[in-house]
């Protein structure tokens, strides 16, 4: 149980273009998604916390105009890069959160690619 | 901010060897986790410390919590060339949501 789903896995674009990013949960329902971000040979860092039903909550320095989160279901968030540069070439992964163990776990899913030409 | 701070960065060890990857942080937690990547993957879920508990097994892992010192530790015993990967410890910070804070990761290599 608790698998979570990327889609695509990865992707090339040329600059100046928006990229969809898809976070799904297939067996369980998540009111709460996160959104990282991971330059090579790097951490992840936490772009936002993506919320079913309400705005998302963008952490300091990450432009919210930019990298657009849409949470209109309990399966499926999605991260749209507007109008993406070279710099935004990343690995970008989510995860969605399930009660677990009698608390809560973040479940990750398997990262997307993204190359900006 | 980075919250969690790794050590070694890269360890390189023969195959059966232990490996121990060390993991320290700056606030008050409610767990700590440690997770694998293999490169250009996803994370997968090693296991998770409670700030109430000291040490937990998982097969061949075993991870320790000092939270007097901010530290734990991550020690995987009879390394295979399977567990080469990065390593890096997340903590869930106290009041923060359930949101992870990553460390900067360790590249542990296994040779055969």
């Amino acid at each position: 149980g608790a698998v979570v789903s990327q889609h695509p896995s990865r992707v090339i674009c040329k600059s100046g273009t928006s990229v969809k990013i898809e976070c799904r949960s297939l067996d369980f329902q998540a009111t709460t998604m996160f959104w990282y971000r991971q330059f090579p040979k790097q951490s992840l860092m936490l772009m936002a916390t993506s919320n079913e039903g309400s705005k998302a909550t963008y952490e300091q320095g990450v432009e919210k105009d930019k990298f657009l989160i849409n949470h209109a279901s309990l399966t499926l968030s999605t991260l749209t890069v507007t109008s993406a540069h070279p710099e935004d070439s990343s690995f970008y992964i989510c995860s969605a959160l399930a009660a677990s163990g009698g608390g809560w776990e973040q479940f990750f899913g398997p990262g997307t690619r993204l190359t900006v030409l | 901010s980075q919250q969690g701070e790794e050590d070694p960065q890269a360890l390189s060890i023969q195959e059966g060897e232990n490996a121990t990857m060390n993991c320290s942080y700056k606030t008050s937690i409610n767990n700590l986790q440690w997770y694998r990547q293999n490169s250009g993957r996803g994370l997968v879920h090693l296991i998770l410390i409670r700030s109430n508990e000291r040490e937990k097994h998982s097969g061949r892992l075993r991870v320790t919590l000092d939270t007097s010192k901010k530290s734990s530790s991550l020690l995987i015993t009879a390394s295979r060339a399977a567990d080469t990967a990065s390593y890096f410890c997340a903590t869930e910070t106290s009041g923060a949501n359930s949101k992870l804070t990553f460390g900067k990761g360790i590249t542990l290599s296994v040779r055969p």
